[in-house]
C-alpha cells in the first residue's frame, strides 16, 4: 500500500526566503506526481504535475523535482511571499488503479 | 471554464436523514472520485469510478454509496448519516494517465 510522507508538517519562514518542501512515497509504480495547494477551508488547486519519465517541472517561482526510483519529490519555492501561505499536498497517481494518494501536507506560513 | 462543481457547499443535518451530495464535471473525464478530509488524517478516498457504471471502493467506503449513470455526474449518497461522517468532502476528476486532477470546492458536512 502506498504511503506518502511530507516533511515538515508545518513551516514558518520570513518573506523572501527560498524554501523546499519534501515528499517521500513507498511505491514507485506511479504514472505521475502532483503538487497541490490548499487554502484553509477551500478546494485543492493543482500546481505542478510531473510525469514518471520526467525529473522536474517548473511554473513561475515553483520547481518540482521527482526521483521515482528513490521515492522522493521536492517542491522548491523561490522568493517566498505572504500569498504563498497555504497547505501544500503531494499526491502520486498509482499505475495499478490510477488512484491518487495524498500526503498529509505541509502547512506553510510566510511571515511578512 | 473547466471545473468540478459540488453542491451543497455547506450542510448541517441530523443523524439518519438520507442525503446526497452532487458532483458534476464539464471536462469529459473518465475518472471521478470522492474524498473526505479530516484533521490529522489528511485526504482519504471514499469511492472512485473509472467510467460510466464502473465504481469501486476506496479506503473508507463504509456508510457511503455512489452511482455513475452519466459520465459527468458522480453523486455521493449517505443513506443514514452518523456524526462520524462530519467532515469536509471533495469530489475530483481526471482523465487518467498523466493528466492533472481537478477538485471541487468542497462540501462541509455536519451531522448532529
Amino acid at each position: 500500500k502506498q504511503e506518502v510522507t511530507q516533511i515538515p508538517a508545518a513551516l514558518s519562514v520570513p518573506e523572501g526566503e527560498n524554501l523546499v518542501l519534501n515528499c517521500s512515497f513507498t511505491d514507485s509504480a506511479i504514472y505521475n506526481l502532483q503538487w497541490f495547494r490548499q487554502d484553509p477551508g477551500k478546494g485543492l488547486t493543482s500546481l505542478l504535475l510531473i510525469q514518471s519519465s520526467q525529473r522536474e517541472q517548473t511554473s513561475g517561482r515553483l520547481n518540482a523535482s521527482l526521483d521515482k526510483s528513490s521515492g522522493r519529490s521536492t517542491l522548491y519555492i523561490a522568493a517566498s511571499q505572504p500569498g504563498d501561505s497555504a497547505t501544500y499536498l503531494c499526491a502520486p497517481d498509482m499505475n495499478r488503479d490510477d488512484k491518487i494518494i495524498f500526503g498529509k501536507g505541509t502547512r506553510l506560513h510566510i511571515l511578512p | 471554464e473547466a471545473q468540478v462543481t459540488q453542491n451543497p457547499r455547506y450542510l448541517i443535518t441530523v443523524t439518519g436523514k438520507k442525503l446526497t451530495v452532487t458532483c458534476s464535471q464539464n471536462m469529459n473525464h473518465e475518472y471521478m472520485s470522492w474524498y473526505r478530509q479530516d484533521p490529522g488524517l489528511g485526504l482519504r478516498q471514499i469511492y472512485y469510478s473509472m467510467n460510466v457504471e464502473v465504481t469501486d471502493k476506496g479506503d473508507v467506503p463504509e456508510g457511503y454509496k455512489v452511482s455513475r449513470k452519466e459520465k459527468r455526474n458522480f453523486p455521493l449518497i449517505l443513506e443514514s448519516p452518523s456524526p462520524n461522517q462530519t467532515s469536509l468532502y471533495f469530489c475530483a476528476s481526471h482523465t487518467g494517465m498523466n493528466t492533472e486532477a481537478f477538485f471541487g470546492q468542497g462540501t462541509r458536512l455536519t451531522v448532529v
